[in-house]
């Protein structure tokens, strides 16, 4: 069972509210990821990080933000959300040992509606 | 550039008969290729992976996919359907330039009693 936990799990919340989606991960992975998913689509990458104070953009451009100041936290923020955010969030890690194949390691996902 | 294609969005099968989920994919290099699961209110979890060992992977769950570079295919395959595999299987390539995962759209599994 993957230690990588995401809070919250659902969130409604109006337009123009800040927002901070929350991923920790006990397993002392170096690489972390944001994934965004709409139902019954593909995974895009919006944000990853190699490691402390590492934050990088994914192939989805995304008005979100990054931070990685520990390792185990890798926190994403909305300042100000739009409908157009609403979709599920995944938050994911892996080991970083250069190698194409590190498997990645996923939360249970933040579902978002934005009124 | 690297690309997945699930050719079914949905697949449907009778319990205890075959499964059969393609994939193809498109890469410049010699790709690494994944398959997760996505159970409903689950996270994602590796099936399986080829990494330019063995073509023919086994993975958890009785799950196993061959790699086939003249086709470019990975398709994943069960010999029995369980109730248990009922779920959204993704097709997954690894970027050679960064390393960063292409998605494929998923395939829906049922399983009909």
């Amino acid at each position: 069972e993957a230690d990588i936990y995401q809070t919250p799990r659902y969130l409604v919340i109006g337009t123009g509210k800040k927002i901070t989606l929350e991923c920790s991960q006990t397993m002392g992975h170096d690489k972390m990821y944001w994934y965004q998913q709409d139902p019954g689509m593909e995974l895009h990458l919006i944000h990853y990080s190699y490691g402390v104070n590492s934050t990088e953009k994914g192939d989805l451009s995304s008005e979100s933000t990054v931070s990685r100041i520990r390792t185990e936290h890798f926190p994403l923020t909305l300042e100000s959300a739009r409908p157009s955010h609403t979709s599920q969030y995944l938050c994911a890690s892996s080991d970083w040992t250069g190698a194409q194949e590190d498997e990645q390691y996923f939360g249970p996902g933040t579902r978002l509606t934005v009124t | 550039a690297q690309s997945v294609t699930q050719l079914d969005s949905h697949v449907s099968v009778s319990e205890g008969t075959p499964v059969l989920l393609r994939c193809n994919y498109s890469s410049s290099y010699s790709p690494s290729l994944f398959w997760y699961v996505q159970h409903p209110n689950k996270g994602l979890q590796l099936l399986l992976k080829y990494t330019s060992a063995a073509t023919l992977v086994k993975g958890i769950n009785g799950f196993e996919a061959e790699f086939k570079k003249s086709e470019t295919s990975f398709h994943l395959t069960k010999p029995s359907a369980h109730m248990s595999d009922a779920a959204e299987y993704f097709c997954v390539v690894s970027m050679d330039s960064n390393y960063q995962l292409i998605w494929g759209a998923g395939t829906k599994l049922i399983i009909k009693p």
